[in-house]
């Protein structure tokens, strides 16, 4: 299994430009997290999908940010316009939805963003 | 709201010194716990998990976790540590059904020195 693949892996763009970042999850997972890794805040959870349904997107920064799971094998997070505050690093992690002590995450490489 | 706290933001050992990363966790209910572990340019990785039963846990790189419900606690702990585990460590939560979500700290920052 390649794992859940993301790309791209390092974005440098200009303020207000599009960003989209594209995960592909675990063949047989069924279910996609976005977080996003910064020095001050560490990992925060952006949104989760379940049967590629949007669960929890409480944790998207604001309007500019949104995310689509089209399939059970493919997501993107898009930020339009970007902003130098959302530099970071940004994970996308699968898992299978079970019963208790199935909750386990298999992360990808991560993309790491920089708007300049 | 779930969260997760670490307090030491950057801890720097000698090699063959003790670890202990602190873990506090909110969440009104049954929890599972988790700590992953980021090494330099890598994935982040599962290194231990607790569900139910024994509250102390056994990972991976003799690294253990223990479970102590009345102060919403899993710290995680190692002997003796080695250069190799330089990296970043995560602590996170959940609530006990498969389809929640996880909530991770804001990570710890572990630097062993030769």
């Amino acid at each position: 299994d390649a794992g859940v693949i993301q790309s791209p892996r390092h974005e440098v763009t200009e303020m207000g430009q599009e960003v989209t970042l594209r995960c592909k999850p675990i063949s047989g997972h069924n279910s996609l997290f976005w977080y996003r890794q910064t020095m001050m805040r560490g990992l925060e959870l952006l949104i989760y999908f379940n049967n590629n349904v949007p669960i929890d997107d409480s944790g998207m920064p604001e309007d500019r940010f949104s995310a689509k799971m089209p399939n059970a094998s493919f997501s993107t997070l898009k930020i339009q316009p970007s902003e130098p505050r959302d530099s970071a690093v940004y994970f996308c992690a699968s898992r299978t939805i079970g019963a208790s002590g199935a909750n386990v995450l298999t992360f990808g490489a991560g993309s790491r963003l920089t708007v300049l | 709201a779930q969260s997760v706290s670490q307090h030491n933001h950057h801890v720097i050992l000698s090699e063959a010194a003790s670890l202990e990363l602190g873990c506090n966790y909110s969440y009104g209910g049954t929890v599972n716990l988790f700590w992953y572990v980021q090494y330099p340019g890598q994935h982040l990785q599962l290194l231990l998990k607790y569900f139910s039963g024994d509250p102390l846990v056994k990972g991976i790189k003799g690294f253990e976790a223990e479970f102590i419900k009345s102060k919403f606690s899993f710290n995680l702990r190692k002997p003796s540590v080695q250069w190799s585990d330089t990296a970043e460590y995560f602590c996170a939560v959940s609530g006990p059904f498969g389809n929640e979500k996880l909530t991770f700290g804001t990570g710890t920052r572990l630097t062993i020195i030769p």
